[in-house]
């Protein structure tokens, strides 16, 4: 079966810091990735998404990046945090073909201060 | 582009029904989606339905879909406390399995 794994759970960062998730997925090969981001009272927001190693697209322009070192590898970056940062970050994985349904990780917490 | 609204919040009764409405714009949306997210946690997938059914049933959640209103509704029978969480409502196209999330609907039970 299938697992995705997402960490860490809460992250606090200060302002200009450095920030690295990951997630990764078991069981299945060449998943398509994505990274969600929900902002308080907002709903979820695609940030970006993967169809294969080293291939990112990105849906919205931001202080963000990610990349996809490995086919089963989805880490999101950035090199100086800013307060508007702050969300819930939520990693999903769906086939590549056929089926739509996304499978989400658990989620991290990020607060910048 | 897409849009996906929803209400956000609804109460009710344990022991009542719930329904929490969704509406969207894409006319090209193939799958429509709920999902659960719990206190602190990420995303459960509860049910999707095909743009080309108009009800889908599963257990405790009915699904209705009005293509021609693009409107969306999940029913929760005989709700729980335990159903108490946040209800999203999703949908995408062909393009590549994306999804476009509402806002969020947060559902509280009272006992």
């Amino acid at each position: 079966s299938q697992t995705i794994h997402q960490w860490p759970a809460t992250l606090v960062q200060p302002v200009g810091s450095p920030l690295s998730l990951e997630c990764t997925v078991e069981g299945t090969s060449n998943p398509n990735l994505y990274w969600y981001r929900q902002a308080a009272g907002r709903g979820l927001q695609l940030l970006f998404y993967s169809v294969g190693i080293g291939q990112i697209s990105s849906e919205v322009p931001q202080n963000l990046s990610a990349s996809r070192p490995q086919d089963r590898q989805f880490i999101l970056s950035s090199k100086k945090l800013l307060l508007s940062d702050s969300g819930f970050y939520l990693c999903a994985w769906s086939f590549s073909k056929g089926d739509t349904e996304a499978f989400f990780g658990q989620g991290t917490r990020l607060t910048v201060v | 582009g897409e849009d996906v609204e929803q209400s956000l919040f609804l109460s009710v009764r344990e022991g009542d029904s719930s329904v929490i409405n969704c509406t969207y714009t894409d006319s090209s949306s193939t799958y429509l989606y709920w999902y659960k997210q719990e206190p602190g946690a990420g995303l459960q997938l509860l049910t999707y339905i095909f743009s080309n059914m108009d009800m889908k049933q599963d257990q405790r959640l009915t699904v209705l879909l009005n293509k021609k209103d693009k409107h969306l509704s999940l029913r929760i029978a005989d709700t729980q406390t335990g159903d108490s969480a946040i209800y999203f409502c999703a949908e995408s196209n062909n393009a590549g399995n994306m999804l476009t999330f509402g806002g969020g609907t947060r559902l509280m039970v009272k006992p």
